[in-house]
């Protein structure tokens, strides 16, 4: 099945760091990826759409500064969290999808830890 | 915002036998869909229902649809200890999922 590699999987740092989060499809190409954010032991709650070659979708309540998405390639988003605050610390998913009426695919998650 | 409610939120049952988890959502959709979810993995998909479909198999599972009530099962035969996961329904439209608040299925061995 479809691959998709999340990178890292886990980060520790201090407050005021901003961090990186790769989410790349490794067998197909995605021109669209969804970021999601998981608090403990609750649902996935989406962030944002992220397209190939343009601007990401922002959720409401999202802030586009905060979590700045780039998806320059059909095989590569990445999620940036901005002068990074404890309340940041989440859970975060990303996945690709391969359009209407098909499943998406999901990376591994990236545990966010600021301190 | 959260559509998919799942029911119950918990379930604990002994090696073989069935789980049968619930499902309900309140808008339109174009399909939904069954994830499971390991702790502190991402969520692997398990099978896709279209809102014109009223029932499917794949393995073990068997899902069901019901666009009359809002309403969705699945239903896991023969469980195994390795199916003790958190499974979440998910709502499609538009290319977009809507997830539920999962429910955590524990299989005793």
């Amino acid at each position: 099945g479809a691959v998709v590699s999340q990178h890292p999987s886990r980060v520790i740092c201090k407050s005021g760091t901003s961090v990186k989060i790769e989410c790349r499809s490794l067998d197909f190409q995605a021109t669209t990826m969804f970021w999601y954010r998981q608090f403990p032991k609750q649902s996935l709650m989406l962030m944002a759409t992220s397209n190939e070659g343009s601007k990401a979708t922002y959720e409401q309540g999202v802030e586009k500064d905060k979590f700045l998405i780039n998806h320059a390639s059909l095989t590569l988003s990445t999620l940036t969290v901005t002068s990074a605050h404890p309340e940041d610390s989440s859970f975060y998913i990303c996945s690709a999808g391969a359009g209407v009426n098909q499943p998406q695919h999901f990376g591994d998650g990236t545990r966010l830890s600021i301190l | 915002s959260q559509q998919g409610e799942e029911d119950p939120q918990a379930l604990s049952i002994q090696e073989g036998e069935n789980a049968t988890m619930n499902c309900s959502y309140k808008t339109s959709i174009n399909n939904l869909q069954w994830y499971r979810q390991n702790s502190g993995r991402g969520l692997v998909h398990l099978i896709l229902i279209r809102s014109n479909e009223r029932e499917k198999h794949s393995g073990r599972l068997r899902v069901t649809l019901d666009t009359s009530k809002k309403s969705s099962s699945l239903l896991i035969t023969a469980s195994r200890a390795a199916d003790t996961a958190s499974y979440f329904c998910a709502t499609g439209a538009n290319s977009k999922l809507t997830f539920g608040k999962g429910i955590t299925l524990s299989v005793r061995p």
